[in-house]
Formats: C-alpha cells, structure tokens, sequence
C-alpha cells in the first residue's frame, strides 16, 4: 500500500522557536495532504487542507500564520510551527490522499513536538 | 465540530472475544471509513463503506451501515492482545466540503 513519511517523530524545542515537520508520500503523488493535529486520548482535529502549488486551507480557528504550510511538490507537504510556545505541544499527523476526495488516507506516523 | 460520535469511548475485553463499538453521525455522507491508531503512531485505514452499502468485511472485521440511523458499527471478531488500538471512524459527506472528519475514537484494551 501507500506510504506516507513523515518526520521528525518527535522534537523537543525552546519557547520562541521555530519547528519544521515534513511529510512525504513515498510511492504516489499527492496533490493534497492534510496536517491534524491530536491532543491525548483524543481525536484528530483538522487544521489545514495542503493543496500542490497553492495556498494551503486553513481550518476557522487555525492560525495561518502561526502553522505555516508548503506543499512545494507533489510528494512534499511542511508544516512549520512558528515562535512555538508551551501550548503548541501536540501530536501532529499528516496524511495524503492517493485517490479523489473521500478516498481513503494514509497516514504519517506523527511528530510529538513537547515546546519547553 | 466533529461530525461523528463514538460509543463506547473505552472497552476492555478478553482475548478471544468481539468488540463492537459505534459511531453516530450528523449529516449525510458520501462515505464512511474505520481507522485504527496505535498509542503515538499515525492511522491506519481498516475498511471504506460507501453510502450505498450496507456491510462489509474485512478478515476478522465487520461493518455495517444504516444511513437512515446516521450510524456505522465495527465489529472485532476473536479479539487479539494486538488489537488494542483506538479506532476511529471517519465520514465523507458534502456538508464537510468532502473532508474527512473523525469521530471521538474508541479506545479498545484486549487482555491477553
């Protein structure tokens, strides 16, 4: 099946700095790939839509410029977690869609960012 | 919002035997999918179910739909230590701009 890389899967970092989380689909293309966020023992919360060579789609709440994203290839999303501060850390997860919308996903193993 | 809800939040079985657990949702949907997540890691996609379907199997796994309920369940048969998981269901649907959106999970212990 398809595979979806992502890493780092887990950063510890300084209040004030900036973390970079990249996500790749191995053995597709993926126009779009969508960036999660998940605090413990709950769901996923979807922050933002990660099309291929335009602006990403931010969910209502999410901040544009606080969580960058790029999605500079077809194989290549980032999410950049800007001047992180304590209420950042989260477990973060990207997934790619290989088929249309609606289609299954497959997912990244995660990135547990703790910002001390 | 989330647009599906999971019941029950948490179940604790003996190897061996099923899990059932369900999941409710708001408005009409194109598709409705089952994931499972290990403690820490990403998902991964167990069966698609599409509006127009009524169950499905996959290997020890169960789904079934009834749109007129808005509801889906999955059922684990002959439980494994290995299925401990937390399963989520995901829904597909015009409302969402046909982006998938999670239920709460079920969180599922077997005990060996």
């Amino acid at each position: 099946g398809a595979v979806v890389s992502q890493h780092p899967s887990r950063v510890i970092c300084k209040s004030g700095t900036s973390v970079k989380i990249e996500c790749r689909s191995l053995d597709f293309q993926a126009t779009t790939m969508f960036w999660y966020r998940q605090f413990p023992k709950q769901s996923l919360m979807l922050m933002a839509t990660s099309n291929e060579g335009s602006k990403a789609t931010y969910e209502q709440g999410v901040e544009k410029d606080k969580f960058l994203i790029n999605h500079a290839s077809l194989t290549l999303s980032t999410l950049t977690v800007t001047s992180a501060h304590p209420e950042d850390s989260s477990f973060y997860i990207c997934s790619a869609a290989a088929g249309g919308a609606g289609e299954k996903l497959f997912f990244g193993s995660g990135t547990q960012l703790s910002v001390l | 919002s989330q647009q599906g809800e999971e019941d029950p939040q948490a179940l604790s079985i003996q190897e061996g035997e099923n899990a059932t657990m369900n999941c409710s949702y708001k408005t009409s949907i194109n598709n409705l999918q089952w994931y499972r997540q290990n403690s820490g890691r990403g998902l991964v996609h167990l069966i698609l179910i599409r509006s127009n379907e009524r169950e499905k199997h996959s290997g020890r796994l169960r789904v079934t739909l009834d749109t007129s309920k808005k509801s889906s369940s999955l059922l684990i048969t002959a439980s494994r230590a290995a299925d401990t998981a937390s399963y989520f269901c995901a829904t597909d649907g015009v409302a969402a701009g046909n982006k998938l959106t999670f239920g709460g999970g079920t969180r599922v212990l077997v005990k060996p």
